[in-house]
């Protein structure tokens, strides 16, 4: 299976901070990297797909970049309502497999 | 409004089985594979199978494989995953998506709770 590592773990931001969350494939998944924003009690939320395209509805200050095997989630200007957990997921090759997920909490 | 809505998770004993179900809306239900994605107490997300649009090709993790069905009915708008031989790693909240072409997951249901205790 592939592996999916996220870093960091956990991150303390601000208000109007620039974010950013890595994530790393075990073997290359052209660009079939997918973002998630979970927050606690709900089902996780399509924010990114195709590394880089941005799902309908979803601010723009959410960005994803990356091909391959390394891949980044950019918030640009963190809001109130982006404290949440973050998961990266590769469709690539079956199964699909998900990051460890990323804390983004308030600093 | 895409709407996604699952039921039939419980409390279970281990060996026991228990089928999920998943009622679609919103959408042309045919049209789209369709996932189960569960997440054990406090930890991250992992996919367990999903099914083509007409049914025809299933694909499973490897933990849940000769254990774990899953089906679905075009024609009621469903998807069911039955769950044989349960096992207390196989607590979770279980959720319905609809893949997207890329194979994201592009909508999710609430959730349906499973515990497998004695």
């Amino acid at each position: 299976d592939i592996q999916m590592t996220q870093s960091p773990s956990t991150l303390s931001a601000s208000v109007g901070d620039r974010v950013t969350i890595t994530c790393r494939a075990s073997q290359s998944i052209s660009n079939y990297l997918a973002w998630y924003q979970q927050k606690p009690g709900k089902a996780p939320k399509l924010l990114i797909y195709r590394a880089s395209s941005l799902e309908s509805g979803v601010p723009s200050r959410f960005s994803g970049s990356g091909s391959g095997t390394d891949f980044t989630l950019t918030v640009s200007s963190l809001q109130p309502d982006d404290f949440a957990t973050y998961f990266c997921q590769q469709s690539d090759i079956s199964p699909k497999t998900f990051g460890q997920g990323t804390k983004v909490e308030i600093k | 409004e895409v709407q996604l809505v699952e039921s039939g998770g419980g409390l279970v004993q281990p060996g026991g089985s228990l089928r999920l179900s998943c009622a679609a809306s919103g959408f042309t239900f045919s049209n789209y594979w369709m996932s189960w994605v569960r997440q054990a107490p406090g930890k991250g997300l992992e996919w367990v199978a999903n099914i083509k649009e007409d049914g025809s090709e299933k694909d499973y993790v490897d933990m849940v494989k000769g254990r774990f069905t899953i089906s679905r009915d075009n024609a009621k708008n469903s998807v069911h995953l039955q769950m044989n031989s349960l096992r207390a790693e196989d607590t979770a909240v279980y959720y319905c998506a609809r893949d997207c072409r890329s194979g994201c997951l592009e909508n999710w249901g609430q959730g349906t709770r499973v515990t497998v205790s004695s």
